[in-house]
């Protein structure tokens, strides 16, 4: 059972533009929720996070959107940049417990 | 500071052959995961260790699949009898439980397995 299902699974954005991806979970129990960017031959790395009794959190181009009624929460990249271009996963988690992760968006800024 | 390594990162090996993948997690963190990353699968879980606990072995695939801790600091992955199938990026990754952080995992560069 997928507990965490994300959107778009590929994106393209032109230089300037916002890049947004989605992420829904169904276990309510998690209570934080980050995520990651990845390069080609490189490890996930941690980008940005939230918990729950937040609805946003800001942290220079990058913003996390959560609605916690709607089990949802997104990613937005404001003034996307070529150098965004990569692999993007949300996350979720309970605790200290294992990340469940979403199923990945490659995003692909274009000039 | 150092992140985590792991080593090596690339293993090639013949099917049927054991291989031990090398964490070294960040230095006082307590917990210490394991995912897989395959083209077919995403991410997945395979096993956490936090303290001296028991590990959380839930994720493991097979029981060809198994991993130790030791002191409390570096960790070995060992797949025994490989398969086609078990050719994936190994991911390891290790958080703090102290007060002061939100429990974020960070990851090493991953080990490369191809089984031939």
């Amino acid at each position: 059972q997928q507990q965490v299902k994300q959107s778009p699974q590929s994106l393209i954005v032109q230089k300037g533009g916002i890049s947004i991806i989605n992420c829904a979970y169904e276990n309510t129990a998690f209570d934080y929720f980050p995520w990651y960017q990845q390069f080609p031959g490189k490890g996930p790395a941690l980008l940005i996070a939230i918990r729950p009794d937040v609805s946003e959190k800001k942290e220079g181009r990058f913003t996390i959107s959560f609605n916690k009624s709607a089990k949802q929460f997104s990613l937005h990249i404001m003034d996307s940049q070529p150098g965004d271009s990569a692999t993007y996963f949300c996350a979720a988690v309970f605790g200290n417990e294992k990340l469940t992760f979403g199923t990945g968006t490659r995003l692909t800024i274009i000039p | 500071g150092a992140g985590v390594s792991q080593s090596p990162s690339n293993k090639v090996t013949e099917k049927g052959k054991d291989v031990e993948l090398r964490c070294d997690p960040i230095s006082g963190h307590t917990a210490l995961y394991w995912y897989r990353q395959s083209l077919g699968q995403g991410l997945e879980f395979l096993i956490y260790f936090q303290g001296n606990s028991a590990p959380d072995k839930s994720g493991l695939p097979s029981d060809r699949f198994s991993a130790e801790r030791t002191g409390g600091s570096v960790s070995t992955l060992t797949i025994q009898r490989t398969q086609q199938e078990d050719s994936a990026v190994y991911l390891c990754a290790s958080s703090s439980t102290g007060l002061a952080t939100y429990y974020e995992q960070y990851f090493g560069p991953g080990t490369r397995l191809t089984v031939t």
